[in-house]
């Protein structure tokens, strides 16, 4: 079975706040794809990064982090220091060799960044 | 990496009417993916479209309701038909390229139906 959970649906904060978006995943393969994806009121999906199931380095780009964590089947999602710009909807992905790496989303987490 | 073409962009149109959505890639892929997405809901698989072969539904999607054509490994068209207000949605075209299976996306159909 192949699951996305992003368990908070809305999560406001105050600009310059750091938030952290939380997602768990389900997978039976060892090799697997996770991905974060954010949609912006304009509608368009803008990919943001990609792990691989053999790479838990956490990564840092800019003001933003991801903490990919095997053992807890997680991969969360930092905004360090928030922008109203950060106001959208973020996706969590998941991507695996069985059934020819289709990509299934989570929820989606919207997250309102306030001035 | 892989720039992909959707059109329509938008559409309005009338229930009972079927509209074909056109999906071209830059690039040869073999996985061409289709999804939906409801208002205010996450993308949902559709059908997973190969070249050669039939599309593959996911639960819940039939060929009857979204006949999907793979003619080539550049193109695809996704058709929604007979078309009701709950079919109101965006429907975006997306391939897979690389080892990394990175999904790449079309910028989406922005469908209403009235």
């Amino acid at each position: 079975a192949q699951k996305v959970t992003q368990a908070q649906t809305e999560i406001s904060v105050v600009e310059k706040e750091d938030v952290t978006l939380d997602c768990v995943y389900e997978t039976r393969d060892t090799t697997y794809y996770l991905f974060w994806y954010k949609q912006p009121p304009s509608g368009e999906l803008v990919f943001l990064i990609r792990r691989n199931s053999f790479d838990e380095q956490n990564e840092i780009s800019g003001r933003y982090s991801w903490n990919f964590q095997k053992s807890t089947s997680s991969f969360n999602f930092t905004i360090t220091a928030s922008q109203v710009v950060d106001s959208a909807v973020y996706f969590c992905a998941l991507s695996q060799n069985t059934g020819g790496f289709k990509t299934i989303f989570g929820a989606g987490t919207r997250l309102f960044v306030k001035a | 990496s892989a720039v992909i073409s959707q059109k329509p962009s938008r559409d309005i149109c009338q229930r009972g009417t079927s509209l074909t959505i056109q999906c071209q890639v830059d690039s040869q892929v073999t996985m061409m993916f289709w999804y939906r997405q409801q208002p205010g809901q996450s993308l949902t698989l559709i059908a997973t479209a190969n070249q050669g072969s039939e599309a593959t539904y996911e639960s819940g999607f039939v060929i009857d309701k979204f006949p999907i054509s793979r003619p080539n490994l550049t193109f695809s068209t996704l058709t929604v038909s007979n078309m009701s207000p709950e079919d109101s949605s965006i429907y975006l075209c997306s391939v897979g390229v690389g080892r990394t299976s990175e999904a790449f996306f079309g910028q989406g159909t922005r469908l209403t139906v009235v």
